[in-house]
């Protein structure tokens, strides 16, 4: 079993839709948890971290973690062209310090 | 005012030939990352420096060799380059290995003919 999988899509939204990435993972230990923004040809950019269970929003942007179901989910209201990109899912376990694992990635599309 | 910059942004080179990367980092962090990052976009850790020592080495060739003169710069250093190694390798720094927030440079695109 993969340590983080993510639907690598490509999920394809209409603008000012809600984007919806889920991110399930195997080690009931992970403690952090983040979403990086990749567009094509760049670098990851970090865009959201959640430490703990519930809901965190920033902007545009909520990420949803339930430990129990060990998942954790990023929601992009009003979907901009500009969103276009893949989106990384990324767990810390804790145990190995500094240690990210990362999911494959979704590609997302928002058309205007 | 480049927080992580990486040299060569684009690596060309024959099969068989040795290479090296440079990272260098202006944040103060005292950790650094190597990551592969290969054509299906999948993102692999490969070795991590905390103040010049080394705390992860995951299962890599040992054709692959990272170096870190200080705290600011990690070098990769790859010898006899074969095909598979055509990849993207970011470089990251963390402020410190209890800090998970990572700063990813641009990225250096090896190809391998």
């Amino acid at each position: 079993q993969k340590e983080v999988e993510q639907n690598s899509g490509p999920l394809s939204v209409p603008e000012g839709a809600i984007a919806s990435l889920n991110c399930t993972y195997s080690d009931r230990g992970s403690q952090s948890f983040f979403w990086y923004r990749q567009y094509s040809g760049k670098s990851p950019e970090l865009i959201m971290s959640i430490y703990s269970n519930g809901d965190k929003e920033d902007g545009r942007f909520t990420a949803q973690l339930n430990k129990a179901s060990q998942y954790v989910s990023l929601l992009i209201r009003d979907s901009q062209p500009s969103d276009s990109a893949t989106y990384l899912c990324a767990v810390s376990r804790g145990s190995t310090l500094g240690r990210l694992y990362f999911g494959r990635g979704t590609q997302l599309t928002v058309w205007p | 005012d480049t927080a992580v910059s990486q040299t060569p942004k684009y690596l060309v080179t024959q099969m068989g030939n040795d290479k090296s990367i440079k990272c260098e980092q202006n944040l103060g962090h005292d950790t650094m990352y190597w990551y592969k990052q290969d054509s299906k976009k999948f993102l692999k850790i490969m070795f991590s420096y905390n103040n010049k020592e080394l705390i992860i080495n995951e299962t890599v060739p040992n054709r692959f060799s990272p170096k870190s003169p200080d705290k600011a710069h990690l070098n990769l250093h790859i010898n006899s380059l074969e095909l598979g190694d055509s990849a993207v390798y970011f470089c990251a720094s963390s402020q410190s290995l209890a800090e998970e927030t990572q700063y990813f440079g641009p990225g250096t695109r090896l190809l391998v003919l």
